[in-house]
């Protein structure tokens, strides 16, 4: 079965220093495609990164980027210079072959001033 | 740019009241979802809609129906509220019902307390 795991469920880190946020998946489908969504506190879902499962190179959006690593299954978000307001829930997400999204349980990230 | 829109915001109802949840979106997606989501869990997928016309089930649609009203809005119903349901619930859509790389866009979420 298709899953999504996030092993960290909470975090904290020093304001300025760089994160990574774990997230391994399963699937047997050799296409699919891998989402992060930040979650503040006041409760939207808003899209991060996208990695696509034949994408070549490492997603990038500005301060995240996307460890891809295809063989153990994992795609880790990582924030680069962390700020205050870097302060939420993470989610890690698939796309099936249904083109539905597996969510993972999330990681609460907490950056300290 | 409204974008993905939910009404209400806030709710309370009693055991077995009904109740609607509205979303509509202005970005003219094809494809509209409805996910709940518990405490300490992922978002789970009730009901989607490909495409104006269409619903399935998701992961757990039990006690749940839905209406794709027209391209713009798809409501959630609870025909008959049970505690089990409270939850924050939340629309999504998506720009077309194939094809990776389908980033979907939410609404700010229905925060629903059943007693």
């Amino acid at each position: 079965a298709q899953k999504i795991t996030q092993t960290q469920p909470g975090m904290f880190v020093q304001e300025k220093e760089a994160v990574t946020l774990d997230c391994t998946y399963d699937t047997s489908d050799p296409s699919y495609g891998l989402f992060w969504y930040k979650q503040p506190s006041s409760g939207e879902m808003i899209f991060l990164i996208y990695q696509g499962s034949y994408d070549q190179q490492n997603a990038t959006e500005g301060r995240y980027s996307l460890n891809f690593q295809k063989a153990r299954k994992s795609a880790n978000l990582v924030i680069s210079a962390s700020q205050l307001g870097d302060s939420a829930m993470y989610f890690c997400a698939m796309e099936d072959s249904n083109y539905q999204l597996i969510w993972g349980a999330g990681t609460k990230l907490i950056i300290k001033p | 740019n409204a974008g993905v829109t939910q009404t209400p915001k806030f709710q309370v109802l009693k055991t077995g009241q009904s109740m609607t949840l509205q979303c509509a979106q202005d970005m003219n997606h094809n494809s509209m979802y409805w996910y709940r989501q518990d405490p300490g869990m992922g978002l789970r997928l009730i009901y989607y809609s490909a495409s104006e016309g269409t619903t399935d089930k998701g992961e757990v649609p039990n006690g749940y129906n839905v209406s794709r009203l027209n391209k713009r809005e798809f409501s959630l119903r609870l025909e008959s509220a049970a505690p089990s349901q409270t939850s924050v619930y939340f629309c999504a859509s998506s720009a077309t019902s194939g094809g990776m790389r389908e980033t979907q866009y939410f609404g700010p979420g229905t925060r629903l307390l059943v007693l």
